[in-house]
């Protein structure tokens, strides 16, 4: 069964350091997301990306967050300067459209944690 | 406003019990009600997804939204140690964001 995968699965970082998380979206998504979870916090929406743009931010996505598709399969998540509270959960999700019914499958997750 | 409330447990019952799990949600635009199942340290997993009011029955799952009382429902029949996880509900906005519950801490014990 096709799956998002996501790396590194861990990723520790001293603050004011750029950090770059990957994944790879199922294969015939068109539509990318990234999420991210604060320990024992709710799942917070980051960013959805489409046909190389984003469409939607949140107030959390700002001028330090950047996404990219670099190619056709990856798709990337940049924190330019972290910060103590970037440490979290960050998930990728993709999906096949963005219509009414269609779900979005999640990767496994990359645990950051600044330092 | 764009919330959904869920009691974050935990909650513990016997192996074999029927589990219900709920959340309310404020927006009445919401059309699209989700549940994920998280096992720890791990990405939130699709179980089941349910459109305005009704039911869903997947095997032992079944997903139940009533939009008059903005309630949605996950019931989870014969449960194993195996379904210990926490479950999140989440409701789609206009804009396609999945809005979150805080998650229900289940614990199924043998």
């Amino acid at each position: 069964e096709p799956e998002v995968t996501q790396t590194p699965s861990h990723q520790v970082t001293q603050m004011g350091q750029e950090v770059i998380l990957r994944c790879v979206p199922i294969s015939n998504h068109l539509y990318f997301y990234w999420y991210r979870q604060i320990l024992g916090q709710k799942v917070e929406f980051l960013v959805s990306f489409y046909n190389n743009e984003i469409s939607e931010k949140s107030e959390i996505f700002d001028d330090q967050f950047s996404v990219e598709r670099p190619d056709g399969s990856n798709f990337t998540l940049k924190i330019r300067s972290t910060k103590l509270e970037d440490s979290a959960m960050y998930f990728c999700a993709s999906s096949e459209a963005l219509s009414s019914g269609e779900t979005q499958y999640f990767g496994p997750g990359t645990r950051l944690l600044v330092l | 406003q764009k919330e959904v409330e869920q009691d974050p447990g935990p909650l513990s019952v016997p192996e074999g019990a029927i589990v219900s799990l709920n959340c309310t949600y404020s927006n009445s635009a919401f059309q699209y009600f989700m549940w994920y199942r998280q096992y720890s340290r791990k990405g939130p997993e699709l179980l089941m997804y349910t459109y305005s009011s009704g039911n869903k029955e997947d095997g032992r799952f079944t997903a139940q939204v009533d939009k008059s009382s903005k309630y949605i429902s996950l019931f989870i029949r014969d449960s194993q140690p195996s379904d210990s996880a926490t479950y999140l509900c989440a409701s789609m906005d206009s804009n396609y964001q999945l809005i979150w519950g805080a998650g229900t801490k289940l614990i199924i014990k043998p």
